[in-house]
C-alpha cells in the first residue's frame, strides 16, 4: 500500500499518560499535516510540516502536544499528560507542492485515542 | 483566521434525484476548496477541487461552483446513487497551507 500510514490505528489509554502516534507520508511528499477529528465534526488543524520544519501550530494546541519530522520523512505526535477531552481521531495528511499544482492532501486512516 | 460554515448537516435524498450541499467561508484570501468524502469507518478522499479563478468544475455526475464575491461554494451530485452515502466535507485553503474544514454533510441516499 502506497498512501499514508498510520500506527496505532487505535490507543486507549488512562488520564495522564503519554503516547505517541505515527505517521508514514506518501513517499517524495513533502508536506506532511496532522488534523484532529471528533464525532460529527470536520477534520482540526493542528500543525504542519514541509520536509523537517515545523510550519505552523494551531493555537489551540496546548503545550502536552509536540510534533517531530526529523528527517522529513515520517512523524510522530505525541501527546502528554492525556486529558478525556484529547479522545478523537487523529489523522496525518501528505501532499507534494510544487509550482503550479494543487495542495492535494492524502489522508491516512488515522489514530483513534480513547482516554479513560 | 478563516471560518468555513457548512449546511446542511444531514441530507436525505432519493436515488436518482440531485443533491447540493453549500459551503461559506470568511477569509476573501482563501483560494483553493476541496472537497472530500468519508465513509464510515475510513479515511476522507478527495472528489474534487476548485481554485479561486474558477467559478464551475465538474467531473461526471459531481459539479463544484464558487461565487467568490459571495465567498460561498457549493457540491453538486446528480443522479445520486446508494454509494454516494457518506459525510462530506469542504474546505477551505489559503495559499496552499492548511485546510479549514466544514462541520460536514451526512448524505443518505435511499434505494
Amino acid at each position: 500500500d502506497t498512501g499514508v500510514s498510520q500506527d496505532p490505528r487505535h490507543k486507549i489509554t488512562k488520564r495522564g499518560q503519554n503516547v505517541t502516534f505515527r505517521c508514514d507520508p506518501i513517499s517524495e511528499h513533502n508536506r506532511l499535516y496532522w488534523y484532529r477529528q471528533t464525532l460529527g465534526q470536520g477534520p482540526e488543524f493542528l500543525t504542519y510540516f514541509q520536509n523537517e520544519a515545523q510550519l505552523e501550530k494551531s493555537r489551540l494546541l496546548s503545550d502536552r502536544f509536540s510534533a517531530e519530522r526529523p528527517k522529513g520523512s515520517f512523524s510522530t505526535l505525541e501527546i502528554q499528560r492525556t486529558e478525556q477531552g484529547d479522545s478523537a481521531m487523529y489523522l496525518c495528511a501528505s501532499s507534494l507542492l510544487t509550482s503550479g499544482t494543487d495542495n492535494e492532501q492524502f489522508f491516512g486512516p488515522g489514530t483513534r485515542l480513547t482516554v479513560l | 483566521g478563516e471560518n468555513v460554515e457548512q449546511h446542511p448537516s444531514t441530507l436525505s435524498v432519493q436515488e436518482g434525484d440531485s443533491a447540493v450541499i453549500k459551503c461559506t467561508y470568511s477569509d476573501s484570501a482563501s483560494n483553493y476548496f476541496p472537497w472530500y468524502k468519508q465513509e464510515l469507518g475510513k479515511r476522507p478522499q478527495l472528489i474534487i477541487d476548485i481554485r479561486s479563478n474558477v467559478g464551475e468544475k465538474k467531473d461526471q455526475r459531481i459539479a463544484v461552483t464558487l461565487n467568490k464575491t459571495a465567498k460561498h461554494f457549493s457540491l453538486h451530485i446528480t443522479e445520486t446513487q446508494p454509494e454516494d452515502s457518506a459525510v462530506y466535507f469542504c474546505a477551505a485553503d489559503r495559499d496552499f497551507n492548511k485546510f479549514y474544514f466544514g462541520s460536514g454533510t451526512k448524505l443518505n441516499v435511499k434505494p
